[in-house]
């Protein structure tokens, strides 16, 4: 399967727990895109990275969500001390090049993420 | 602030007739216009897109249509199949920071046999 993976698919965290979702991008892209869904809504941007570089985190919530995307390895997003409103499905996109209108992003089959 | 809406949570279509999926948009800025679709436990897919400098693009069943004076875009989808039924959503982004997809609520489209 050469799409975008993410892992793990499912996860559960008590309130106060760490989770750590990855995403392993198409082969040959090289800008990785994490988008959320809570509830009932569409997915919002969350941060656009390359490789050792953020660069767009705007939609980034200011504390306890982090992401990477190091040189070897996948894109980790990482959500510190999490609670009840963290639950949403947490979606991976990747590009080979810059986001242009004309480049389209795929998407990974997300990771859905539930805090008890 | 919700600047991409899709006002109708679902719909229900007979297979072989037309689907129309609707958006709207407030954000005069938005200059690309993208239909994605989703299965169940899958990642959204995509399926047309439209620039703000056309009005229409058609691929096979699928066109997009786009009225820039109204802020408002639809997807039709003709005819439609079992295959088709999916949520749909609408997204929009500035064509300079096509990272930031602002996506609508979803569609949830039915193709009744």
């Amino acid at each position: 399967n050469a799409g975008v993976m993410q892992n793990p698919r499912h996860l559960v965290r008590r309130r106060g727990q760490e989770a750590r979702l990855r995403c392993s991008p198409m082969k040959g892209h090289s800008h990785v895109y994490w988008y959320r869904q809570l509830p009932e809504e569409g997915l919002k941007f969350m941060v656009y990275l390359q490789k050792e570089n953020i660069i767009d985190e705007s939609g980034m919530p200011k504390e306890r969500f982090s992401a990477e995307f190091p040189k070897e390895g996948p894109s980790i997003l990482r959500i510190q001390q999490v609670v009840r409103g963290d639950s949403a499905a947490y979606f991976c996109a990747s590009s080979p090049e810059g986001p242009t209108g004309a480049n389209v992003l795929t998407f990974g089959a997300g990771s859905r993420l539930t805090v008890l | 602030d919700q600047q991409v809406k899709q006002n109708s949570p679902s719909l229900s279509v007979q297979e072989g007739r037309i689907s129309i999926l609707n958006c709207d948009y407030t954000n005069s800025m938005f200059d690309y216009f993208l239909w994605y679709k989703k299965y169940p436990a899958e990642g959204p897919t995509f399926l047309i897109s439209i620039s703000s400098i056309k009005d229409k693009n058609e691929d096979g069943r699928f066109t997009v249509f786009l009225n820039k004076s109204a802020k408002h875009l639809s997807l039709h989808i003709v005819p439609s199949q079992p295959g088709d039924s999916a949520v749909y959503f609408c997204a929009a982004s500035v064509i300079q920071g096509a990272q930031k997809l602002v996506f609508g609520q979803g569609t949830r489209l039915t193709i009744n046999p």
